[in-house]
Protein backbone atom coordinates (compact mmCIF):
# COMPACT_ATOMS: atom_id res chain seq x y z
CA UNK A 1 0.00 0.00 0.00
CA UNK A 2 1.39 3.15 -1.09
CA UNK A 3 1.64 5.57 2.11
CA UNK A 4 0.94 9.76 1.68
CA UNK A 5 2.68 12.01 3.91
CA UNK A 6 1.13 15.28 4.29
CA UNK A 7 2.60 18.02 6.17
CA UNK A 8 2.02 20.11 8.20
CA UNK A 9 -0.86 18.64 9.98
CA UNK A 10 -1.92 21.74 11.62
CA UNK A 11 -1.98 25.37 9.93
CA UNK A 12 -2.59 28.53 12.25
CA UNK A 13 -2.56 31.49 9.97
CA UNK A 14 -4.07 35.24 9.58
CA UNK A 15 -5.64 36.55 6.61
CA UNK A 16 -3.61 37.43 3.99
CA UNK A 17 -0.71 35.35 4.99
CA UNK A 18 0.59 32.46 1.86
CA UNK A 19 1.12 28.82 2.93
CA UNK A 20 2.10 25.77 1.39
CA UNK A 21 0.84 21.97 2.20
CA UNK A 22 3.35 19.57 1.35
CA UNK A 23 2.17 15.90 0.20
CA UNK A 24 5.15 13.24 0.04
CA UNK A 25 5.22 9.47 -1.34
CA UNK A 26 8.34 7.13 -1.40
CA UNK A 27 6.76 5.35 -4.61
CA UNK A 28 5.58 7.30 -7.92
CA UNK A 29 2.25 8.38 -8.15
CA UNK A 30 0.24 7.42 -10.99
CA UNK A 31 -2.14 10.74 -10.35
CA UNK A 32 -2.70 12.92 -7.44
CA UNK A 33 -6.02 14.83 -5.98
CA UNK A 34 -6.53 17.39 -3.71
CA UNK A 35 -9.90 17.43 -1.85
CA UNK A 36 -10.64 20.41 0.64
CA UNK A 37 -13.06 19.50 2.81
CA UNK A 38 -15.54 21.78 5.61
CA UNK A 39 -16.56 20.78 8.48
CA UNK A 40 -19.57 18.51 8.57
CA UNK A 41 -19.10 17.81 4.74
CA UNK A 42 -17.38 15.38 2.21
CA UNK A 43 -14.49 16.30 0.61
CA UNK A 44 -14.22 18.19 -2.38
CA UNK A 45 -12.31 17.87 -5.36
CA UNK A 46 -10.04 20.59 -6.32
CA UNK A 47 -7.34 19.30 -8.81
CA UNK A 48 -6.05 16.05 -10.41
CA UNK A 49 -2.56 16.28 -11.22
CA UNK A 50 -1.33 13.76 -13.79
CA UNK A 51 1.70 14.54 -15.28
CA UNK A 52 5.51 15.07 -13.50
CA UNK A 53 6.46 19.19 -13.27
CA UNK A 54 3.00 19.58 -13.83
CA UNK A 55 1.50 23.15 -12.16
CA UNK A 56 -2.29 23.76 -12.02
CA UNK A 57 -3.79 27.03 -10.32
CA UNK A 58 -7.46 27.52 -8.85
CA UNK A 59 -7.57 31.05 -8.61
CA UNK A 60 -5.48 31.87 -5.84
CA UNK A 61 -4.36 28.10 -5.34
CA UNK A 62 -1.26 26.84 -6.89
CA UNK A 63 -0.82 23.43 -7.48
CA UNK A 64 2.21 21.30 -8.62
CA UNK A 65 3.13 17.87 -8.97
CA UNK A 66 6.70 17.03 -8.62
CA UNK A 67 8.88 16.00 -11.97
CA UNK A 68 9.82 12.55 -10.08
CA UNK A 69 6.01 12.33 -9.44
CA UNK A 70 6.66 11.30 -5.92
CA UNK A 71 5.37 14.76 -4.57
CA UNK A 72 2.96 17.53 -4.88
CA UNK A 73 2.18 21.04 -2.76
CA UNK A 74 -0.62 23.36 -2.67
CA UNK A 75 0.17 27.04 -2.00
CA UNK A 76 -2.30 29.41 -1.54
CA UNK A 77 -2.16 32.88 -1.80
CA UNK A 78 -3.59 35.74 0.54
CA UNK A 79 -4.71 33.26 2.60
CA UNK A 80 -9.11 34.12 3.63
CA UNK A 81 -10.88 32.96 6.24
CA UNK A 82 -12.81 31.21 3.26
CA UNK A 83 -9.68 28.89 3.05
CA UNK A 84 -10.49 27.65 6.32
CA UNK A 85 -10.81 24.07 6.26
CA UNK A 86 -9.24 20.19 5.97
CA UNK A 87 -6.85 19.74 2.67
CA UNK A 88 -6.18 15.93 1.50
CA UNK A 89 -4.19 14.90 -1.05
CA UNK A 90 -4.81 11.41 -2.36
CA UNK A 91 -2.99 9.20 -5.02
CA UNK A 92 -4.26 6.79 -7.21
CA UNK A 93 -3.06 2.78 -7.11
CA UNK A 94 -0.97 1.76 -10.26
CA UNK A 95 -2.29 -1.46 -11.74
CA UNK A 96 -5.67 -2.92 -11.39
CA UNK A 97 -7.03 -0.81 -8.80
CA UNK A 98 -10.53 -0.20 -9.14
CA UNK A 99 -10.40 3.42 -8.59
CA UNK A 100 -9.01 2.95 -4.88
CA UNK A 101 -7.18 5.74 -3.66
CA UNK A 102 -5.02 6.26 -0.75
CA UNK A 103 -5.02 9.37 1.23
CA UNK A 104 -2.87 11.30 3.26
CA UNK A 105 -3.30 12.04 6.58
CA UNK A 106 -4.73 15.97 5.81
CA UNK A 107 -3.75 19.08 6.92
CA UNK A 108 -6.07 21.32 9.20
CA UNK A 109 -6.25 25.11 8.11
CA UNK A 110 -7.16 27.97 10.36
CA UNK A 111 -7.60 31.12 8.67
CA UNK A 112 -8.10 34.35 10.95
CA UNK A 113 -9.90 37.36 10.33
CA UNK B 1 -22.88 18.48 -7.34
CA UNK B 2 -22.53 14.39 -7.78
CA UNK B 3 -25.54 12.68 -6.59
CA UNK B 4 -24.87 11.00 -3.79
CA UNK B 5 -26.85 10.83 -0.34
CA UNK B 6 -25.95 8.84 2.79
CA UNK B 7 -28.26 8.10 5.70
CA UNK B 8 -28.63 8.04 8.27
CA UNK B 9 -26.83 11.48 8.82
CA UNK B 10 -25.98 10.65 12.43
CA UNK B 11 -26.45 7.82 14.51
CA UNK B 12 -25.84 6.59 17.96
CA UNK B 13 -25.73 3.03 19.33
CA UNK B 14 -24.99 0.64 21.50
CA UNK B 15 -22.29 -1.52 21.74
CA UNK B 16 -23.43 -5.27 20.35
CA UNK B 17 -25.80 -4.16 18.47
CA UNK B 18 -25.98 -4.64 14.25
CA UNK B 19 -25.84 -1.13 12.70
CA UNK B 20 -26.67 -0.61 8.69
CA UNK B 21 -25.54 2.38 6.86
CA UNK B 22 -27.01 3.35 3.08
CA UNK B 23 -24.91 5.19 0.28
CA UNK B 24 -26.84 5.93 -2.43
CA UNK B 25 -26.18 7.37 -5.85
CA UNK B 26 -28.13 8.54 -9.28
CA UNK B 27 -25.23 8.91 -11.37
CA UNK B 28 -24.60 5.25 -12.28
CA UNK B 29 -21.12 5.01 -11.66
CA UNK B 30 -19.50 1.62 -11.43
CA UNK B 31 -17.40 2.41 -8.34
CA UNK B 32 -18.31 2.69 -5.09
CA UNK B 33 -16.31 3.06 -1.58
CA UNK B 34 -16.85 3.18 2.00
CA UNK B 35 -14.34 5.05 3.90
CA UNK B 36 -13.60 5.83 7.74
CA UNK B 37 -12.05 9.26 8.95
CA UNK B 38 -10.92 9.54 12.48
CA UNK B 39 -8.74 12.54 13.31
CA UNK B 40 -4.70 12.33 12.41
CA UNK B 41 -6.02 8.99 9.88
CA UNK B 42 -6.93 11.22 7.01
CA UNK B 43 -9.87 8.58 4.90
CA UNK B 44 -9.04 4.66 5.27
CA UNK B 45 -10.86 2.69 3.31
CA UNK B 46 -13.42 -0.08 4.39
CA UNK B 47 -14.34 -1.95 1.30
CA UNK B 48 -15.25 -0.93 -1.79
CA UNK B 49 -17.57 -1.76 -5.02
CA UNK B 50 -16.65 -2.44 -8.84
CA UNK B 51 -19.96 -3.51 -9.96
CA UNK B 52 -23.13 -4.86 -8.42
CA UNK B 53 -22.62 -7.91 -6.24
CA UNK B 54 -18.46 -7.16 -6.68
CA UNK B 55 -16.62 -6.02 -3.36
CA UNK B 56 -13.81 -6.63 -1.73
CA UNK B 57 -11.57 -5.20 1.53
CA UNK B 58 -10.03 -2.11 1.82
CA UNK B 59 -7.10 -1.61 4.20
CA UNK B 60 -9.60 -1.53 7.87
CA UNK B 61 -12.87 -4.36 6.78
CA UNK B 62 -12.34 -6.24 9.79
CA UNK B 63 -15.53 -5.85 11.72
CA UNK B 64 -17.60 -4.20 8.65
CA UNK B 65 -19.42 -6.19 5.65
CA UNK B 66 -20.97 -4.88 2.88
CA UNK B 67 -23.63 -5.31 -0.14
CA UNK B 68 -24.46 -3.92 -3.39
CA UNK B 69 -27.36 -5.29 -5.07
CA UNK B 70 -28.10 -2.31 -7.50
CA UNK B 71 -25.49 -0.08 -8.83
CA UNK B 72 -27.39 2.75 -7.32
CA UNK B 73 -27.15 1.67 -3.64
CA UNK B 74 -23.97 0.74 -1.11
CA UNK B 75 -24.69 -0.68 2.21
CA UNK B 76 -22.03 -1.01 4.80
CA UNK B 77 -22.92 -2.77 7.98
CA UNK B 78 -21.70 -3.34 11.46
CA UNK B 79 -22.57 -6.86 12.63
CA UNK B 80 -21.93 -6.12 16.33
CA UNK B 81 -20.94 -2.60 16.74
CA UNK B 82 -18.07 -1.33 18.93
CA UNK B 83 -16.70 1.73 20.54
CA UNK B 84 -13.65 1.81 18.25
CA UNK B 85 -16.05 2.12 15.21
CA UNK B 86 -17.20 5.30 16.35
CA UNK B 87 -16.46 7.25 13.45
CA UNK B 88 -17.61 9.79 10.57
CA UNK B 89 -18.17 7.28 7.48
CA UNK B 90 -17.94 8.76 3.53
CA UNK B 91 -18.90 7.03 0.88
CA UNK B 92 -17.34 7.50 -2.54
CA UNK B 93 -18.28 7.42 -6.21
CA UNK B 94 -16.13 7.10 -9.08
CA UNK B 95 -16.71 5.80 -12.95
CA UNK B 96 -13.03 5.37 -13.82
CA UNK B 97 -14.38 4.96 -17.36
CA UNK B 98 -12.33 7.44 -18.81
CA UNK B 99 -9.44 7.09 -16.78
CA UNK B 100 -10.26 9.73 -14.37
CA UNK B 101 -9.80 8.28 -10.68
CA UNK B 102 -11.77 11.27 -9.18
CA UNK B 103 -13.90 10.84 -6.22
CA UNK B 104 -17.02 12.09 -5.33
CA UNK B 105 -18.01 12.34 -1.74
CA UNK B 106 -21.46 12.16 0.05
CA UNK B 107 -22.21 14.34 3.43
CA UNK B 108 -21.00 11.62 5.49
CA UNK B 109 -22.89 9.82 8.88
CA UNK B 110 -21.72 10.41 12.41
CA UNK B 111 -22.18 7.14 13.94
CA UNK B 112 -21.14 7.13 18.06
CA UNK B 113 -21.07 3.34 19.43
CA UNK B 114 -21.58 3.77 23.32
Amino acid sequence: TQLLEQSPQFLSIQEGENLTVYCNSSSVFSSLQWYRQEPGEGPVLLVTVVTGGEVKKLKRLTFQFGDARKDSSLHITAAQPGDTGLYLCGCRAGGTSYGKLTFGQGTILTVHP
Amino acid sequence: DAGITQSPRHKVTETGTPVTLRCHQTENHRYMYWYRQDPGHGLRLIHYSYGVKDTDKGEVSDGYSVSRSKTEDFLLTLESATSSQTSVYFCAINDAGGGSYEQYFGPGTRLTVT
